[in-house]
């Protein structure tokens, strides 16, 4: 069964630093990631989406890399800003089936 | 891209009424529709996933006959939630795909998420 898991759990940076948000996974054989952010009481925004014979994914200030091999993601955010706090989450979706196995989330502050 | 909204997007009911939530794909059509909880500080817990036209199925622990799923055509599919108790509150997330490549929507099979409806049960 695959597990996805999120470090940090939460993040308080100041406006206009670097940071890098990891996610690992348990099951390597996977069909592709996502980044996704979530604002308190609503729903998901895609942020990236990675296949599995992808390295990386860039959008704007945020890029996305992944190390299918050994079951790793990270979500860079360049010059964070205060807008940017949120909880992002990453999602695995297996070979297998077609549902994501979501991981815990981190939640992201950025200080003015 | 891709919408997906919910209805309600917050509804408050008494222990022991059913709740139903709607969920549509508002230009494309969604062949699978996924329902997720989601607790408070919690990720999304998959609940069951739904194809047009067939029954749902459900991940191991939650209770077909109180989570109701209708998914009876490719742009609307429906959760109920029968005899509400306060444990059931909770933030549910709706997410819909497609196998149909089009100008909307990716090749990939990707989610496209409802924005959640948030319950509470007194």
């Amino acid at each position: 069964k695959q597990e996805v898991t999120q470090i940090p759990a939460a993040l308080s940076v100041p406006e206009g630093e670097n940071l890098v948000l990891n996610c690992s996974f348990t099951d390597s054989a996977i069909y592709n990631l996502q980044w996704f952010r979530q604002d308190p009481g609503k729903g998901l925004t895609s942020l990236l989406l990675i296949q599995s014979s992808q390295r990386e994914q860039t959008s704007g200030r945020l890029n996305a890399s992944l190390d299918k091999s050994s079951g790793r993601s990270t979500l860079y955010i360049a010059a964070s800003q205060p807008g940017d706090s949120a909880t992002y989450l990453c999602a695995v979706r297996n070979n297998a089936g077609n549902m994501l196995t979501f991981g815990g989330g981190t939640r992201l502050m950025v200080k003015p | 891209g891709a919408v997906v909204s919910q209805h309600p997007s917050w509804v408050i009911c008494k222990s022991g009424t059913s709740v139903k939530i709607e969920c549509r794909s508002l230009d494309f059509q969604a062949t699978t529709m996924f329902w997720y909880r989601q607790f408070p500080k919690q990720s999304l817990m998959l609940m069951a996933t739904s194809n047009e036209g067939s029954k749902a199925t459900y991940e191991q622990g939650v209770e077909k006959d109180k989570f109701l799923i209708n998914h009876a055509s490719l742009t609307l599919s429906t959760l109920t939630v029968t005899s509400a108790h306060p444990e059931d509150s909770s933030f549910y997330i709706c997410s819909a795909r497609t196998f149909l490549a089009g100008r909307l929507i990716s090749s990939y099979n990707e989610q496209f998420f409802g924005p959640g409806t948030r319950l509470t049960v007194l």
